[in-house]
């Protein structure tokens, strides 16, 4: 089993639709979470970290799962501007080593 | 704030020719970064993690001696793809860590090698 999985889409939605992305995580004993967002050719970009009590940052929303060990994504009112690539990455300790990388969802929002 | 900067943007070199990337944290000490290598429609992989004034710990199958790295302060630190050949062609992006768990990327190197 990876280490991180993510359906790797694409997910394809129109303007303004609500979408959603799961990612599930094997190491039970991880301790930070975040999603980044990568857009093509790009360098990946922090969107947002995951906490336990789950945190929305405008049209974002991250909950962390752990007895289930997930993570989603929701976004709401999607724009044109929010395709790209969302990698789902799970740290397991707190010093920022060992970032694991989910290889990422495809999301292309249709005009 | 959390800038990291990389040099250059994108090479195109001879096989044999070894190519050197710098990586920058520009506004905050970067106590450790990580250099990964990304193919495309591929996720990022780790090749390795540098902190300042040590060894470079390698992931496995990541051959130290072609991938060199070198982090010589806290703000710098280098990778080296050396006897550069066309498999080596890569997206090649670092980040850096200051005082918490989060990575800031630099933008990326397009490595092709002819």
């Amino acid at each position: 089993r990876k280490e991180v999985e993510q359906d790797p889409g694409p997910f394809n939605v129109p303007e303004g639709a609500t979408v959603a992305f799961n990612c599930t995580y094997s190491n039970s004993a991880s301790q930070s979470f975040f999603w980044y967002r990568q857009d093509c050719r790009k360098e990946p970009k922090l969107l947002m970290s995951v906490y336990s009590s789950g945190n929305e940052d405008g049209r974002f929303t991250a909950q962390l799962n752990r007895a289930s060990q997930y993570i989603s994504l929701l976004i709401r009112d999607s724009k044109l501007s929010d395709s790209a690539t969302y990698l789902c990455v799970v740290n397991p300790d707190n010093y920022g080593q060992n970032f694991v990388f989910g290889p990422g969802t495809r999301l292309s929002v249709l005009p | 704030g959390a800038v990291v900067s990389q040099h250059p943007s994108w090479v195109i070199c001879k096989s044999g020719t070894s190519v050197k990337i710098e990586c920058r944290s520009l506004d905050f000490q970067a106590t450790t970064m990580f250099w990964y290598r990304q193919f495309p429609k591929q996720s990022l992989m780790l090749m390795a993690t540098s902190n300042e004034g040590s060894k470079a710990t390698y992931e496995q199958g990541v051959e130290k001696d072609k991938f060199l790295i070198n982090h010589a302060s806290l703000t710098l630190s280098t990778l080296t793809v050396t006897s550069a050949h066309p498999e080596d062609s890569s997206f090649y992006i670092c980040s850096a860590r200051g005082t918490g768990a989060t990575q800031y990327f630099g933008p990326g190197t397009r490595l092709l090698v002819l």
